[in-house]
């Protein structure tokens, strides 16, 4: 049990383009998930706090209007990259936290903008 | 504020020998800590945790930690290393923040392991 999905997991577009990767708790409730950034050959950095019904909480020095973050069920989260562009390619992550466990992740989306 | 600092980016073992990735937290209050594991263009799987109780904690495909508190560190160990081991492991630590239950990863040690 526990599983995350995401989706796609690879994107390939051209710049100024949006896009929109979708996160799913495929068994659970998930009032809370968290999105991250993975640069080649790098940890995972945090981007932002998403809440089921409410407003997503960024961390510091992410751009709220640039990666566009919706809760919109207890199973769904979306980010959205605003107008893309060559610097925002990177491998995005998303985990949700089943009750009572610990952040179980997807398979990440590796955004690729030409 | 929590942090966890991973000591060595890579590290390379023979099959079958011992395999030790180290891990050392700091935080202001008793720890969560977990070890992932990654694996190319995947996301993180849970390899084992520790939140209270027996300081020896096993996880899955035999790997195992154990949390010093004297110590500050949470090391990951394996008695005897396979291929398919060969994998990126990260190390982290739950940050109370904002309401929420974050992850502090640290840096990450890519675990090359040789026939």
């Amino acid at each position: 049990g526990a599983v995350v999905s995401q989706h796609p997991s690879r994107v390939i577009c051209k710049s100024g383009t949006s896009v929109k990767i979708e996160c799913r708790s495929l068994d659970f409730q998930a009032t809370t998930m968290f999105w991250y950034r993975q640069f080649p050959k790098q940890s995972l950095m945090l981007m932002a706090t998403s809440n089921e019904g409410s407003k997503a909480t960024y961390e510091q020095g992410v751009e709220k209007d640039k990666f566009l973050i919706n809760h919109a069920s207890l199973t769904l989260s979306t980010l959205t990259v605003t107008s893309a562009h060559p610097e925002d390619s990177s491998f995005y992550i998303c985990s949700a936290v089943p009750p009572r466990q610990p952040q179980h992740f997807g398979d990440g989306t590796r955004l690729s903008i030409l | 504020a929590q942090s966890v600092t991973q000591l060595g980016s890579h590290v390379s073992v023979s099959e079958g020998a011992l395999v030790l990735l180290r891990c050392n937290y700091s935080s202001s209050v008793p720890p969560y800590l977990f070890w992932y594991v990654q694996y190319p263009n995947q996301g993180l799987q849970l390899l084992l945790k520790y939140t209270t109780g027996a300081t020896l904690v096993k996880g899955i495909n035999g790997f195992e930690a154990e949390f010093k508190k004297s110590e500050t560190s949470f090391h990951l160990t394996k008695p005897s290393a396979h291929m398919s081991d060969a994998a990126e492991y990260f190390c982290a630590v739950t940050s109370f923040s904002g309401g929420y239950n974050k992850l502090i990863f640290g840096a990450g040690t890519r675990l090359a392991v040789h026939p």
